[in-house]
């Protein structure tokens, strides 16, 4: 089975603070994805990687940045955490090619509220 | 970013029955994915969709493809409390991009 993990399940931070998210999966997948998901909006992609070391951004990535440095873990940085970005994060992996088109894993999210 | 949007936003039904969900966008799709989210997990893939009309069933779970290609439905039968949840739908908004647009949600609550 494929599992994603994400390193908290809740996170509190403080505004302006440097945080942190990661994500590891153990499946060698080469596309790996964050998302946040606010009630009556869904899932909206901040940043994925196709590679290692590899990265584009998605439709919000104000305010973000990720790391790539191995190919099982995909960071989320938040350089200067504000209250806007109080919501639920989850990382998402898939493997490139045929079986399973399109298809994400995703992790448990983190909960992340900033005060 | 497009978004698609999806309808109802929440539901409120009683155990037993069937339930209908539909998502539609301005812009064709060539994929269409039905994911369910439990409460404090993430999405999990329920139903794909590759071509315009296809109709596919996982257990009580009826997904359709539709002819237009801007829109997909959701129908589950029977339910059962383990169907709470929050139900997106979710494409590649260009063929062969890796990246997917999802839906905003329909959340189904479950009255005792």
């Amino acid at each position: 089975d494929v599992k994603v993990t994400q390193s908290s399940r809740y996170l509190v931070k403080r505004t302006g603070e440097k945080v942190f998210l990661e994500c590891v999966q153990d499946m060698d997948h080469e596309n790996m994805f964050w998302y946040r998901q606010d009630p009556g909006l869904g899932l909206r992609l901040i940043y994925f990687s196709y590679d290692v070391k590899m990265k584009e951004k998605g439709d919000i990535p104000e305010g973000y940045s990720v790391s790539r440095e191995k190919k099982e873990r995909f960071s989320l940085i938040l350089e200067s955490a504000s209250t806007n970005q109080t919501s639920m994060y989850l990382c998402a992996s898939r493997p490139t090619g045929k079986g399973s088109y399109n298809e994400q894993f995703f992790g448990p999210g983190t909960r992340l509220t900033v005060l | 970013g497009q978004q698609l949007n999806q309808s109802p936003q929440s539901m409120f039904i009683q155990e037993g029955e069937d339930v209908s969900m539909n998502c539609t966008s301005s812009s064709i799709f060539n994929t269409w994915l039905w994911y369910k989210q439990d409460p404090g997990e993430g999405p999990v893939l329920l139903i794909a969709l590759y071509k315009a009309g296809e109709l596919t069933s996982n257990g009580r779970l009826t997904a359709q493809f539709g002819i237009t290609r801007k829109d997909s439905f959701l129908n589950i039968s029977a339910s059962i409390p383990s169907d709470v949840g929050i139900y997106f739908c979710a494409g590649p908004p260009n063929f062969g991009n890796e990246k997917l647009t999802f839906g905003t949600g329909t959340r189904l609550t479950i009255i005792p």
